[in-house]
């Protein structure tokens, strides 16, 4: 068990660029979710994913943003013509579901900076 | 949405010393986690705790789900226990799904 690893840990980019950052979850967990996180606040969650599925996305903050987990395994979430507002920490979790157990386990984070 | 609050949103402690870190929710869950947030970033599980009371080392958590809130004690705190303390609750989302909800976080500062 290796834990959620994310890339890049750290990205700046310039307003209206976009933006890929990629999330390998724990590798048995089936379920794989985004959140962001902006400075004094707790993440906020975006979307997640049951194996390939994408069963919740309406928390995603604009059409701007999109997420795929094209084989139930590794998930990427992309920001198309980022703005300074995007500007933030997303964070990337997994969990298995099992035995009525949904505990979350969190990544290090892609520190994203919109110039 | 549910509501999630906790408290103190500060703390600084003297080493050695203990604390009580609160969350209150607005409505029912079906669990509930504790982590902590280091200066970069990670979060850090602590307990997954639906009901009751658990204890991990210095650490130890008690959620009483029926009177929505859960607590988190810290004995004879570390300068390594300096960070960001979070609350999440699962509950339903209102979108058709259960997801997690955090609270905005006790930021506890522990001095040598």
């Amino acid at each position: 068990d290796t834990g959620v690893s994310q890339n890049p840990r750290h990205k700046i980019t310039k307003r209206g660029q976009n933006v890929t950052f990629r999330c390998d979850p724990i590798s048995e967990h089936n379920r794989l979710y985004w959140y962001r996180q902006t400075l004094g606040q707790g993440p906020e969650f975006l979307t997640y994913f049951q194996n390939e599925a994408q069963l919740e996305k309406s928390r995603l903050l604009s059409d701007r943003f999109s997420a795929e987990r094209p084989k139930g395994s590794f998930s990427t979430l992309e920001i198309q013509r980022t703005e300074q507002g995007d500007s933030a920490m997303y964070l990337c979790a997994s969990s298995l579901i099992r035995g009525g157990s949904y505990e979350q386990y969190f990544g290090p984070g892609t520190r994203l900076t919109v110039t | 949405g549910i509501q999630v609050e906790q408290s103190p949103p500060d703390l600084i402690l003297q080493e050695g010393a203990n604390s009580t870190l609160r969350c209150n929710f607005s409505d029912s869950v079906n669990n509930l986690q504790w982590f902590h947030q280091n200066p970069w970033g990670q979060l850090i599980n602590l307990f997954y705790i639906p009901s009751g009371t658990k204890q991990n080392g210095r650490l130890s958590a008690t959620t009483v789900a029926t009177e929505r809130y859960s607590l988190l004690y810290i004995s004879s705190s570390q300068t390594t226990d300096s960070g960001v303390y979070f609350c999440a609750v699962r509950a339903y989302s209102g979108a058709g799904s259960y997801q997690l909800t955090f609270g905005k976080g006790t930021k506890l500062s522990v001095i040598p």
